[in-house]
Order: C-alpha cells, then sequence, then structure tokens
C-alpha cells in the first residue's frame, strides 16, 4: 500500500446499529495514525492519535484499533445515531516530519 | 477562546487574478498547512510551515504561494499559473518544535474552509 486508503468509501446504516470502517497504510517508517470527524459545514474534530501497534482508544460510542506491523486501523462506532453522520478521515505520519497524508475518508450516514 | 480563523468563507477569482486566502490561529502552534480539498478527493497538502519565516511545498504547490511572517498568520495565494483553483481550501494548525522534536503526534486544527470559485 503506497497511499493512505479507507474503506468503504460511503455506508448508511440504521439508527441503534454498530458499524466500523478500515483505515489502511504503509506500515513502513511509521509514526502515528489519526482520525477525525468532519460534519457538514463544520470544519474536521480530532478524534483520537494513536501511535503504538495495539493501540486502543475509546471516546463514548467510539473506538479505534491500531495495527502498525499490518497498516491497519479500524473505527468503530457502537448504537449509531443520526448525530454520527460525518465523513471520518485518518491520516497517518513518519517520524521527523510535519507530513500528514490523508485518506479520501467514508462518509456514514445514519438514518433514524 | 482558541482556534483558527479562515477568510473569506467564499471566493471568486477572475481569470489571471492573483488572491490570497487569509488563515489566523491563537493556539500559539508552531506548524500551520493549507489543504485543498476536491470532490472524490482527500485532503492534499498544498504548502506547511514548519516555523517563523520557514515553509515547504506540499505535493500541489505549483500555481501557489504562501508567506510566514507572523506564528499567528500563514496566507495562502493562489496565482493565475494555478489552471484549476476552484476547490475548497483548509488551513490547519498543530503542536510543532518542542526542544526540537517534531510532534507528529499530535492533531491538527482545522479552520472552517474557502470555497474558491472562477468567475
Amino acid at each position: 500500500i503506497l497511499n493512505v486508503e479507507q474503506s468503504p468509501q460511503s455506508l448508511h446504516v440504521q439508527e441503534g446499529d454498530s458499524t466500523n470502517f478500515t483505515c489502511s497504510f504503509p506500515s513502513s517508517n511509521f509514526y502515528a495514525l489519526h482520525w477525525y470527524r468532519w460534519e457538514t459545514a463544520k470544519s474536521p474534530e480530532a478524534l483520537f492519535v494513536m501511535t503504538l501497534n495495539g493501540d486502543e482508544k475509546k471516546k463514548g460510542r467510539i473506538s479505534a484499533t491500531l495495527n502498525t506491523k499490518e497498516g491497519y486501523s479500524y473505527l468503530y462506532i457502537k448504537g449509531s445515531q443520526p448525530e454520527d453522520s460525518a465523513t471520518y478521515l485518518c491520516a497517518r505520519t513518519n517520524p521527523g516530519t510535519y507530513k500528514y497524508i490523508f485518506g479520501t475518508g467514508t462518509r456514514l450516514k445514519v438514518l433514524a | 477562546d482558541g482556534g483558527i480563523t479562515q477568510s473569506p468563507k467564499y471566493l471568486f477569482r477572475k481569470e489571471g487574478q492573483n488572491v490570497t486566502l487569509s488563515c489566523e490561529q491563537n493556539l500559539n502552534h508552531d506548524a500551520m498547512y493549507w489543504y485543498r480539498q476536491d470532490p472524490g478527493q482527500g485532503l492534499r497538502l498544498i504548502y506547511y510551515s514548519q516555523i517563523v519565516n520557514d515553509f515547504q511545498k506540499g505535493d500541489i504547490a505549483e500555481g501557489y504561494s504562501v508567506s510566514r511572517e507572523k506564528k499567528e498568520s500563514f496566507p495562502l495565494t493562489v496565482t493565475s499559473a494555478q489552471k484549476n483553483p476552484t476547490a475548497f481550501y483548509l488551513c490547519a494548525s498543530s503542536i510543532g518544535l518542542r526542544t526540537g522534536e517534531v510532534k507528529s503526534n499530535q492533531p491538527q486544527h482545522f479552520g472552517d474552509g474557502t470555497r474558491l470559485s472562477i468567475l
């Protein structure tokens, strides 16, 4: 994997369903993996930053895991609510650099 | 409250005209960034600055210029050389140098964006 890739590109879920999506990235020369939530008409908001293989982070109903050896991170949303509707972005950084390399995002729509 | 302010929210450019997008932050962050977003694409890095009076080209710098004369400000000029400037532009900042160590394990903070269109 040369770039940061996110899947699926978009999905619709019913309110109350749990869902998850994937961020895949080059595993070599890894420093940190970032997740952001970007709601329509707002600015992207940081959710998690993870650096260590096996890291798990949680914020309310949202959690994320990190596998740096195989180059992927999962974002989970438990019991989706309409206010979870947003685009979820991930980005990776390399050591010694300020560049954040973003994926194209997963657009989530939670139907009431 | 601390944050990033981008202006204007909407901007129109005539053919052959340079336009400047403003980005100001009061978070005391060292590093600042400009991204461009096109439909169906992720955020692409135009320029970034690690510290005052220093900046580096990102992946799509052609047709753009920046300056970093003050820590708080990182304006982006879209020049007439940028042939396809219609896009959504996001400015961001992050904690930068701490005793010389790059801190890219810190989250970025974003402005609300500027949408640029061609007249």
